[in-house]
């Protein structure tokens, strides 16, 4: 079975630092993995996803992911946090050999402090 | 954001009524999904249709009953609900289902059970 851990429920970053929004996964097989955004009282959107190749992954509004298959990790980052970055994030996995669900983690709280 | 479009934004009902909530996708796309948002908790996927067949039903209780008329449209009839239904419900879409393809969501119905 797949499954995802975000180990934080809420991460603090103050506007111009770098952020780290932390993810691991548990496949069978080889993984896809994504990251959405989520503002308040609107749907997920799509940041970026890794399916294979260079492990960095650049995505939407400056931000980047690391797939670390040892590790089983894909963390996201971003060199310079934003006030406006201030949102729920959710990492997401689907397991190649298995379902073609993705299965979501239970979001990181992201509070960036002017 | 207007890829995918959810009517009603919000929706407070009884425990007796009968209740529609409407999906729409401007995106081309073949595979719909809905999904339920709790607080603190992982998005549970509830229906998945694909090319206008349903191929996911993860044990949702019969007092919710999806429609897929066409690869454009969703809807999620509910009928005699509970109080422990409430709580956000998004609509996705993807190009096809599972593989790459990433899920772009609505804004969601924030449903209430009274």
């Amino acid at each position: 079975a797949q499954s995802v851990a975000q180990p934080e429920d809420q991460v603090n970053v103050a506007e111009g630092n770098p952020l780290t929004v932390k993810c691991t996964y548990s496949v069978s097989g080889n993984p896809y993995l994504f990251w959405y955004v989520q503002y308040p009282n609107r749907g997920l959107q799509f940041l970026l996803k890794y399916i294979t190749g260079d492990n960095l992954v650049k995505g939407s509004y400056g931000f980047e992911a690391e797939f670390n298959k040892s590790q089983t990790s894909f963390h996201l980052k971003k060199p310079s946090a934003l006030v406006s970055d201030s949102a729920l994030y959710f990492c997401a996995v689907r397991d190649l050999a298995g379902s073609y669900q993705l299965t979501f983690g239970k979001g990181t709280k992201l509070s960036v402090i002017p | 954001e207007t890829g995918v479009t959810q009517t009603p934004r919000h929706l407070v009902m009884g425990m007796t009524n009968k209740k529609s909530l409407k999906c729409e996708q401007h995106l081309g796309h073949n595979a719909m999904y809905w999904y339920k948002q709790s607080a603190k908790k992982p998005l549970e996927l509830m229906f998945v249709y694909n090319f206008k067949e349903q191929t996911e039903n993860n044990s949702v209780p019969s007092r919710f009953s999806p429609e897929c008329p066409n690869s454009s449209h969703l809807f999620l009839h509910l009928h005699t609900l509970q109080p422990e239904d409430s709580a956000l419900y998004l609509c996705a879409s993807s190009q096809k289902e599972g593989d790459s393809y990433e899920q772009y969501f609505g804004p969601g119905t924030r449903l209430t059970v009274t």
